[in-house]
């Protein structure tokens, strides 16, 4: 049971660069998400799915793309890379999306757009 | 809209002491809140929680109890560790959906 895997651990971009970060999970849970984390700022959420199928905005959803055709994969897509996108971002997932399941998180990506 | 304010760190304890690390929070209805740990080169770890008012989480000698009348949940622990050196985050998410609002964050470093 690996829980939630991230790829790439590390990535170095330049501006205007496209990318795909990974994120799978195995725990079978409905509910995933992305969160950026930048200094003094926490966790911000920037997109979420409560299913296979069903994707919504977060927090700060701009210059991000998801979908979610299977339960276990949850790729963030950057269509155009900005300096303003250099951060370490998560992935997380819970059993459920209503209530207040226990978030898994993942190891992170940490991206630098040049 | 809803959120989470945290004291600021770098908190710098001696091995053994006592520690406190504040966190209040804004939410128009009843939120759960949580604490998380994030442990060097780590992702996030659920430290404890708690989902109704008056009610105390606790985990590894780490204890928070849920203020609804002071909106706070602050960490405690009686003696901490090198070993808990970590960023700690508190945050909280709402009945209807589940998804997280956090605050920025309190580095602990511990000293031996």
């Amino acid at each position: 049971n690996a829980g939630v895997t991230q790829t790439p651990k590390f990535q170095v971009l330049k501006t205007g660069q496209s990318m795909t970060l990974q994120c799978a999970q195995d725990m079978n849970h409905e509910y995933m998400s992305w969160y950026r984390q930048d200094p003094g700022m926490g966790l911000r959420l920037i997109h979420y799915s409560v299913g296979a199928g069903i994707t919504d905005q977060g927090e700060v959803p701009n210059g991000y793309n998801v979908s979610r055709s299977t339960t276990e994969d949850f790729p963030l897509r950057l269509l155009s890379a900005a300096p303003s996108q250099t951060s370490v971002y998560f992935c997380a997932s819970s059993f459920s999306a209503l209530g207040s399941y226990e978030q898994y998180f993942g190891p992170g990506t940490r991206l630098t757009v040049t | 809209g809803d959120s989470v304010t945290q004291m600021e760190g770098p908190v710098t304890l001696s091995e053994e002491a006592f520690l406190t690390i504040n966190c209040t929070y804004t939410a128009t209805g009843y939120p759960s809140l949580f604490w998380y740990v994030q442990y060097p080169g780590e992702g996030l770890q659920l430290l404890l929680k708690a989902t109704k008012a008056d009610d105390k989480g606790s985990n590894k000698g780490f204890e928070a109890t849920y203020r609804k009348e002071t909106t706070s949940f602050h960490l405690e622990k009686g003696s901490v560790q090198v070993s808990d050196s970590a960023v700690y985050f508190c945050a909280l998410n709402m009945e209807y959906g589940n998804k997280l609002v956090f605050g920025a964050g309190t580095i602990l470093r511990v000293k031996s």
